[in-house]
C-alpha cells in the first residue's frame, strides 16, 4: 500500500527553526519532493531528494533516509511569509505520492 | 518561468451538467496532470498523460475523463457532474524525468449544486 505521513499543523515563532517531518511506505521510491502552497495558491516547487543526506537550498533544507523512509524539511530564520502548508511527495514510478500536507502558522 | 494557465478560478456548475476544465502550459512539457485538492485528504491524482492524444488513469478516474489534442492543452471532462465533484482542481505540467518537479495551475473552485 501507499501511505505517507505529516503532522497536521504547526505552530512557529518568527525568527525561530521548525522541522516538518515525513514518513512514507510505498511500493516503490524513485525520490521525494517538497512544495510549499499558500492559501489559495498554487503549489510551488522547493526540493527534490532522491539520495540520503541533507540537500541545503538558502533557509530552506531537506533531509532523507530512504533506509528509514523518512524525510524531513528544515525552515530556518522563520519569516511571516513563511506561513503555508508543506506538502511531502513521493515519486511511485510514473506518478506522485502526496501527503495531506502540513499546515504551518508562523507568530510575530 | 513556467507558466501553467487554468481557464477559470471559479466556476458554478448543476447536477448532471457536463463539465470542461482546460489547462494550458506553455514550457513545452511532455507530462501534464489533473489532480483534485480536498481538506484532510490532500492532492490526488484523477489523469495524466505523456504525450499527445495519450491518458493514463490516476488515483481517482472514475466520473472524470480528459483530452489532449495538443500537446500544451490537457482538458478534464465532468460527463455529468455530480455534487461530490465540488473541490479545488489543479493542473500540473512537469518535463520527462522522474526528477523534474511538477508546475501547477492556480487552481480552479468548482462548486456543483
Amino acid at each position: 500500500g501507499q501511505n505517507i505521513d505529516q503532522p497536521t499543523e504547526m505552530t512557529a515563532t518568527e525568527g525561530a527553526i521548525v522541522q516538518i517531518n515525513c514518513t512514507y511506505q510505498t511500493s516503490g521510491f524513485n525520490g521525494l519532493f517538497w512544495y510549499q502552497q499558500h492559501a489559495g495558491e498554487a503549489p510551488t516547487f522547493l526540493s527534490y531528494n532522491v539520495l540520503d543526506g541533507l540537500e541545503e537550498k538558502g533557509r530552506f533544507s531537506s533531509f532523507l533516509s530512504r533506509s528509514k523512509g523518512y524525510s524531513y524539511l528544515l525552515l530556518k530564520e522563520l519569516q511571516m511569509k513563511d506561513s503555508a502548508s508543506y506538502l511531502c511527495a513521493v515519486t511511485n514510478t510514473d506518478k506522485l505520492i502526496f501527503g495531506t500536507g502540513t499546515r504551518l502558522q508562523v507568530f510575530p | 518561468d513556467v507558466k501553467v494557465t487554468q481557464s477559470s478560478r471559479y466556476l458554478v456548475k448543476r447536477t448532471g451538467e457536463k463539465v470542461f476544465l482546460e489547462c494550458v502550459q506553455d514550457m513545452d512539457h511532455e507530462n501534464m496532470f489533473w489532480y483534485r485538492q480536498d481538506p484532510g485528504l490532500g492532492l490526488r491524482l484523477i489523469y495524466f498523460s505523456y504525450d499527445v492524444k495519450m491518458k493514463e488513469k490516476g488515483d481517482i478516474p472514475e466520473g472524470y475523463s480528459v483530452s489532449r489534442e495538443k500537446k500544451e492543452r490537457f482538458s478534464l471532462i465532468l460527463e455529468s457532474a455530480s455534487t461530490n465533484q465540488t473541490s479545488m482542481y489543479l493542473c500540473a505540467s512537469s518535463a520527462w524525468g522522474r526528477d523534474q518537479p511538477q508546475h501547477f495551475g492556480d487552481g480552479t473552485r468548482l462548486s456543483i449544486l
